[in-house]
């Protein structure tokens, strides 16, 4: 069975420090891995996606993830964070070579603060 | 360019009164998705049409949930006989790629936000 994982329901960061955002997952084959960004009333926008090619992705936005298989991990990072990144963020699993739906995680909410 | 559009956004339904919410894809997108969304959750799958036809409904929570997509673009979720257990927002996502197996961008609407009083 796959599922994900976010860890925090809640990040706070100031303006230009450093974005986190934690994700795990668990899966009996090779993963596909995205992140997707929700803002308010706005549908889910794609940041960024791993199908087993390079295990660093870069994304839109200056956002990033690292694949990390012996971890069971998939982070969200940004460098520096801008007002405009406060937003819901979803990690997302799914099996590569399977006809299986995506799962979604529970989300966290990062809010930046000025 | 025109995305995903979903109507109404919001609806007020009274519990037994049947809704009906709408999704217009992308043109061309062969694959349509319906997720429902609860209150601080992820979006949980309900159903995926390829064209017209519908190949998955596993994920709808009963028989009062129906949906539908006749000629291949427009999709109606149905919603009979609505329970407050029913309130969630109701996405609707297409791709231009067949299958459930996407690895492409899955492009969602704005959602449906549906609340039975």
């Amino acid at each position: 069975a796959q599922s994900v994982t976010q860890l925090d329901s809640h990040v706070s960061v100031s303006e230009g420090t450093p974005v986190l955002l934690r994700c795990n997952y668990s899966s009996s084959y090779s993963p596909s891995l995205f992140w997707y960004v929700q803002h308010p009333n706005k549908g889910l926008q794609l940041l960024l996606k791993y199908t087993s090619a390079a295990t660093l992705v870069k994304g839109i936005n200056g956002f990033e993830a690292e694949f990390k298989k012996s971890e069971t991990s998939f982070h969200l990072t940004k460098p520096s964070a801008h007002m405009s990144d406060a937003a819901e963020y979803f990690c997302v699993v799914r099996h590569r070579n399977r006809d299986d739906k995506i799962i979604f995680g529970k989300g966290t909410r990062l809010h930046i603060l000025p | 360019g025109a995305g995903v559009s979903q109507s109404p956004r919001y609806k007020v339904a009274k519990r037994g009164q049947d809704v009906a919410l709408r999704c217009d894809p992308i043109s061309g997108h062969v694959s349509l998705f319906w997720y429902q969304q609860a209150l601080g959750q992820g979006p949980e799958f309900l159903t995926y049409f390829q064209n017209e036809a519908q190949l998955d409904k596993s994920g709808l929570p009963s028989d009062r949930f129906f949906a539908e997509r006749p000629e291949g673009s427009v999709s109606t979720l149905k919603i009979q006989r609505t329970q407050k257990e029913d309130s969630a927002v109701y996405l609707c996502a297409s791709s231009f790629v067949p299958g459930l197996a996407v690895t492409y961008e899955q492009y969602f609407g704005p959602g449906t936000r549906l609340t039975v009083t």
